[in-house]
């Protein structure tokens, strides 16, 4: 099936340090999520992105929809450790407003 | 406010044996999915439904049924459990769509 390609795998940070991540589609999406997830939960949303160039932020995220649709992107600035876990992307094509396909996730670890 | 429940949370299967994942929301939402979740992969939707009476195939149906039992129960049937189907299950609900969606703990599965 359709799968989102997301970068890098995982991430090593030391706290404080900025993050960034992204996820690239051979197709157009019509909406792009962030979610998070933490061991043995299900995910949570961060962000929603609805519009081409949209650029939004919820506290020390911010995620921006590319230009061309086909990409996203989700930074964090100055780390903390809770932000230790799991982040995916998700898009919405126009093929369906149910079937959302997701990237394989980053890991992201913080460095003792 | 409880969100999505699932139950089990673990459970232990011999190959053949049947199973039912059991999942509830109270948000009042219209739609309901069930992803299954591998190491190293994106969730992979399995079924949903976008409102009260109707169900339809994700990427990965093979081996899956499902009942939308009223507008909060949407439940996930095993009838021949296999090897290949050892994998943590998810159940989600979304107010329309897909593009904002609420996720339970997960159902961790292990099929021998």
């Amino acid at each position: 099936g359709q799968q989102l390609n997301q970068s890098p795998q995982s991430m090593f940070i030391q706290e404080g340090e900025d993050v960034s991540m992204n996820c690239t589609s051979s197709s157009i999406f019509n909406t792009w999520l962030w979610y998070k997830q933490d061991p043995g939960e299900g995910p949570v949303l961060l962000i929603a992105l609805y519009k081409a160039g949209e650029l939004t932020s919820n506290g020390r995220l911010t995620a921006q929809f590319g230009i061309t649709r086909k990409d996203s992107f989700l930074n964090i600035s100055a780390s903390i450790p809770s932000d230790v876990g799991i982040y995916f992307c998700a898009g919405l094509n126009m093929d369906s407003n149910y079937q959302l396909i997701w990237g394989a996730g980053t890991k992201l670890i913080i460095k003792p | 406010n409880a969100g999505v429940t699932q139950t089990p949370k673990f459970q232990v299967l011999k190959t053949g044996q049947s199973m039912t994942l059991q999942c509830a929301q109270d948000m009042n939402h219209n739609s309901m999915y069930w992803y299954r979740q591998d190491p190293g992969m994106g969730l992979r939707l399995i079924y949903y439904s976008a409102s009260e009476g109707t169900t339809d195939k994700g990427e990965v149906p093979n081996g899956y049924n499902v009942s939308r039992l009223n507008k909060r129960e949407f439940s996930l049937r095993l009838e021949s459990a296999a090897p290949s189907q050892t994998s943590v299950y998810f159940c989600g609900s979304g107010r329309s769509g897909a593009n904002v969606l609420t996720f339970g703990a997960g159902s961790r599965l292990t099929v021998l």
